[in-house]
This record gives C-alpha cells, structure tokens and sequence, in this order.
C-alpha cells in the first residue's frame, strides 16, 4: 500500500515557465515532509521541506504548499531552467525519522 | 562540509562471496541510513543508526548485516546475496533523531550492486 503517491510519472515544461510537481499522501501521522531531486548516477539530493503544521514553504525559486485536509503538497520551481531537469522524489517523515518517498517524476526542462 | 562518501561507486559479486560496502560523513551527524533502489522505484529505508546503535531494521534479510564502528562511519556486510539482490545502495546521515526540525538526511551517490 503506498502511502505517498506522485501520480505523474514525467512532466515536461519550457524553461522560464512554472514547473509543478504534485504528491498525494495518506498517513496522518506524517510531520514532515521533504523535496529530493536525483540526478542519474547520484544520490538524492534534498531541496525543500514543509512542517505538516504550515501550508508555504519558501526558498528561492522552489516553493512547496501544504494542504493537509485534502492530504496534497506540490512543489513549484518558478522559472524553470534546464538544469532542473532531473527526477524529483517526494518523500514523508515518519518514526524515527524514516522517510517514505513517491515513485518519483521525471522533470524535462525544454530550452 | 555536506558531503556523504561511499565507497566502491560499483560491485559485481557473486552469490558465494563475502564483501563491504562503505559510507562516511563528517558533518557531525549521529544519525545514519541505509537506502536500498531498484530501478525506477523510490528508495526504501533497509536500516537507522542512532548514537552507533541500531534503531530500525525494516526486516531486511540476514544476508545484509549493518555495522556503525563510530559516529562517522557506516558498513553493510554483504554474504550469500540473490541477484534479486542488485540495486543502488545508498547511504544518508542526518542530525540526531532527537533533534527538531526536518531533520534532513543528506545522501551520498550509493553503491551499485550487481549480484551474478
């Protein structure tokens, strides 16, 4: 059973537009949440995270919104640039600080 | 200093033999993982090193054996693996687990493991 879910395998956008990044979830008991971007033959690397108390997070040109009602976080790259395009894991903090990512999407940035 | 190391980049072994894989940080965490992927899925947590204690194991099978020798390093001894078995292993540290905050895990670029 998945317990976090990014139900777009790929995206593709043109550089300079907003690129959004959707996760959906199901466990309550989730507190955090964080933002990874993996490049191929590189680990996860981390870009942004969001308390489950808050709904904005903010960090440059990457900003994640927390709905908890609606169990939904999106990630928001504004503009995009081709050296974003790389596969983007959503992942939630449970006990002992276990993570539970999505499957991941795929982010093209065309130039 | 951000940096998670782990060492070889790449392993062929075979299903008799016995090896390591390696994982350091000097960011002063006290906490370490260990990550196993297959290809097109996300990570999955095999094992969490708290204060060089073992604190989850995710009912990994025995022929993957974790060992923490000091706050900086991080093993996984590897015997007796199915080809089933082959994957990028990964290795992340974070701040303690009872410190607040995100507590981030900071990933090195993973072992990948062929079993033959």
């Amino acid at each position: 059973d998945q317990q976090v879910k990014q139900n777009s395998p790929s995206l593709s956008v043109q550089e300079g537009r907003i690129s959004i990044l959707n996760c959906d979830y199901t466990n309550s008991m989730f507190d955090y949440f964080l933002w990874y971007k993996k490049y191929p033959a590189e680990g996860p690397t981390f870009l942004i995270s969001i308390s489950s108390i808050k709904d904005k997070n903010e960090d440059g040109r990457f900003t994640v919104f927390l709905n908890k009602s609606a169990k939904h976080l999106s990630l928001h790259i504004v503009p995009s640039q081709p050296g974003d395009s790389a596969v983007y894991f959503c992942a939630a903090r449970e006990y002992g600080n276990k993570l539970v990512f999505g499957a991941g999407t795929i982010l093209r940035v065309k130039s | 200093d951000t940096e998670v190391t782990q060492t070889p980049k790449h392993l062929v072994m075979g299903m008799t033999n016995k090896k390591s894989l390696k994982c350091e940080q000097h960011m002063g965490h006290r906490a370490m993982y260990w990550y196993k992927q297959k290809a097109k899925k996300p990570p999955e947590l095999m094992f969490v090193y708290s204060y060089e204690k073992l604190s989850i194991n995710e009912s990994v099978p025995s022929r993957f054996s974790p060992e923490c020798p000091n706050s900086s390093l991080l093993n996984l001894h590897l015997h007796a693996l199915q080809p089933e078995d082959s994957a990028l292993y990964l290795c992340a540290s974070s701040q303690d687990l009872r410190a607040g905050g995100p507590r981030v895990q900071f990933f090195g670029p993973g072992t990948r493991l062929t079993v033959l």
